[in-house]
């Protein structure tokens, strides 16, 4: 019953290939987000999407391009995989509260996809 | 990008010993979160803070929301070693409802 959910957990590739990573959550959730983690731990918000609508798209090289199908899956597909793209790239997602209240952004996370480029 | 200044950025600890971290920034936040890390998962949500001064508990973690809007603190009593991990401080500013500004982490590790 994993709310947010990544697949593949490992991802071993070699340099300059192309690569998906997917996510789904099953929470009701309206808005979904990338992170790049790196090894020293800081955890870099790449995208976020909104009812499938890109909202926050930080400085990320073009060879990085997410896709929303529907509002519960947002999937991150790599081009010419370089060996600085190897990290801990987590999925999370979000129901902000809004309407007259403060909005209250708490993200839940997906366990992190380990990828490593040879 | 912006980021908060988050500190210790590791601990020893004896078990049994309080522990004490925080997180401090030149801007005001609307909402303050503490997660957890555990090793080879996602960042797990302990506390939420919401109002200026609020003082939130959740078993052996306590945690507040600075007066001025721009700290918050995390404190976690009697350590076990189920408590190793990494805790991320992450601040929402105002104005955005889907931004979150965090912290580089605290490392605790607890000695043998």
């Amino acid at each position: 019953d994993t709310a947010v959910s990544q697949t593949p957990k490992y991802l071993v590739t070699q340099m300059g290939n192309d690569k998906s990573i997917k996510c789904e959550q099953n929470l009701g959730h309206d808005t979904m987000y990338w992170y790049k983690q790196d090894s020293k731990k800081f955890l870099k918000i790449m995208f976020s999407y909104n009812n499938k609508e890109l909202i926050i798209n930080e400085t990320v090289p073009n060879r990085f391009s997410p896709k929303s199908p529907d509002k519960a899956h947002l999937n991150l597909h790599i081009n010419s995989l370089e060996l600085g793209d190897s990290a801990v790239y987590f999925c999370a997602s979000s129901h902000p509260v809004s309407g007259g209240r403060l909005a209250k952004n708490i993200q839940y996370f997906g366990a992190g996809t380990r990828l490593s480029v040879l | 990008g912006q980021q908060l200044n988050q500190s210790p950025q590791s601990m020893f600890i004896q078990e049994g010993e309080d522990v004490s971290m925080n997180c401090t920034s030149s801007s005001i936040f609307n909402t303050w979160l503490w997660y957890k890390q555990d090793p080879g998962e996602g960042p797990v949500l302990l506390i939420a803070l919401y109002k200026a001064g609020e003082l939130t508990s959740n078993g052996r973690l306590t945690a507040q929301f600075g007066i001025t809007r721009k700290d918050s603190f995390l404190n976690i009593s009697a350590s076990i070693p189920s408590d190793v991990g990494i805790y991320f401080c992450a601040g929402q500013p105002p104005g955005s409802n889907y931004q979150l500004i965090w912290g580089a982490g605290t490392k605790l590790i607890i000695k043998p």
